[in-house]
């Protein structure tokens, strides 16, 4: 959807190597979400943010780390990536209490 | 902690049949939203309700939210195969903060010509 953008859109990673995946907004939207898909699991909330250098941690937390040091940027980093974090990663952006706006997603596959 | 469940996993449809999805939640709900995505896609915002009992209308599209706030529905009419996808229900985050979801697993529909 035209306002967010994940990038890579696609990433190969080895086995305990940090990784950054990014997103982009131009709504200017406070809420952003980083959410993982996994066949048989469904959208898991990994941490979210509602403000500059404000976040907070979701579902599935362990092992992932965000920043957010611009109203348009929300960073999540896979510390030291492991098998287990390959999936697909949606960014989200909201205004409060509405609906989501989804990123076209970053498929990430550690190897 | 809260749970959202949806049935059926899967849905198999002939064209032109109905087809309705069922949402679950452990606990009331202020709102629920439902969200549509495409094989390969991402997932599309396309209704919140809020009111209990509330019923939305979208072309062929019919949202239901209980009169308890525990459960809902999405009913489609004469099924199309633009309708192919998985559709998800989603209920306020209760881990913490105010806006995060709670995504059920998803009914993938799947449509036969």
């Amino acid at each position: 959807d035209a306002g967010i953008t994940q990038s890579p859109r696609h990433k190969v990673t080895e086995t305990g190597t940090p990784v950054t995946l990014r997103c982009h907004q131009t709504e200017n939207h406070r809420y952003m979400y980083w959410y993982r898909q996994d066949p048989g699991h469904g959208l898991r909330l990994i941490h979210y943010s509602y403000g500059v250098k404000d976040t907070d941690k979701g579902e599935v937390s362990d092992g992932y780390s965000v920043s957010r040091s611009k109203t348009e940027d929300f960073l999540l980093t896979l510390e030291s990536a492991t098998s287990s974090q390959t999936s697909v990663y949606f960014c989200a952006i909201s205004p409060r209490f509405y609906g989501y706006t989804f990123g076209s997603g970053t498929r990430l596959t550690v190897v | 902690g809260q749970q959202v469940m949806q049935i059926p996993q899967y849905q198999h449809v002939q064209e032109g049949e109905d087809f309705t999805t069922y949402c679950n939640s452990s606990t009331t709900l202020s709102n629920i939203q439902w969200y549509k995505q495409r094989p390969g896609g991402h997932p599309v915002f396309l209704i919140q309700l809020v009111k209990s009992g509330e019923v939305k209308k979208q072309k062929r599209l019919t949202f239901q939210f209980g009169e308890a706030k525990k459960n809902s529905s999405l009913h489609i009419t004469a099924t199309q195969t633009t309708d192919v996808g998985t559709y998800f229900c989603a209920g306020p985050y209760s881990g913490g903060g105010a806006d995060g979801l709670t995504f059920g697993k998803g009914t993938h529909l799947i449509i036969q010509p």
